[in-house]
């Protein structure tokens, strides 16, 4: 069974240009969730949607970030413009409907974003 | 919102010693779960374990074991007889009861296992 799927793996843009990082969740999984990890502040949750809806969208850290999930089978993040302090690794994690106890998120291998 | 406190940021045993990573956890919500994950080198993520907030119950999974204490708001993990292969990056996580909310991650704890 394929997992989380995220593309590009690896990302080196130039400060200023737009940035986008694509996740396929897992079939039949109706949450997703974008993550950022850099040194400096860890693991931390940037935004998640259930039933492609946003619920939650506290972490993006400026409006420079923006993220869709325009069906159940693809979401993207985007940054525009984007800085040198962007460089991170951004992960995809999905997780398959409640059923009564919380479900286990599987994570994506992860995107490396290098903004030069 | 949940809080999660690992104050080890680097281990370094020798192989075959035990070793017990702390996770101190902070929540108002009467109904949370805890996570631990592993980040090898590769930079995966995988996944270890879940305990709800209702299940105190320690729990072995072969050479590891998790010790949940909701007295001390601790959930600590303890590798035992500890290999090379166990090296990595270790994060505890916590997020409220309702099922499909983000998780709150703590700062990682890099263990290294010296041959």
């Amino acid at each position: 069974d394929a997992g989380v799927i995220q593309s590009p793996r690896h990302e080196v843009t130039e400060m200023g240009q737009e940035v986008t990082l694509r996740c396929k969740p897992i079939s039949g999984h109706n949450s997703l969730f974008w993550y950022r990890q850099t040194m400096m502040r860890g693991l931390e949750l940037l935004i998640y949607f259930n039933n492609n809806v946003p619920i939650d969208d506290s972490g993006m850290p400026e409006d420079r970030f923006s993220a869709k999930m325009p069906n159940a089978s693809f979401s993207t993040l985007k940054i525009q413009p984007s800085e040198p302090r962007d460089s991170a690794v951004y992960f995809c994690a999905s997780s398959p409907p409640v059923g009564g106890s919380y479900n286990e998120q599987f994570f994506g291998p992860g995107t490396r974003l290098t903004v030069l | 919102a949940q809080k999660v406190t690992q104050a080890q940021t680097e281990i370094s045993v020798v192989e075959k010693e035990d070793v017990t990573l702390d996770c101190v956890y902070e929540t108002r919500d009467t109904t949370y779960y805890l996570f631990w994950y592993k980040q090898p080198p590769s930079g995966e993520l995988v996944f270890l374990i879940r305990r709800n907030s209702f299940d105190e119950q320690n729990e072995i999974s072969g050479r590891y074991s998790w010790n949940f204490q909701k007295s001390t708001s601790s959930f600590n993990f303890t590798i035992t007889a500890s290999q090379v292969v166990d090296s990595a990056v270790y994060f505890c996580a916590a997020c409220s009861g309702g099922g499909a909310d983000g998780l709150t991650f703590g700062k990682g704890t890099h263990l290294i296992i010296q041959p």
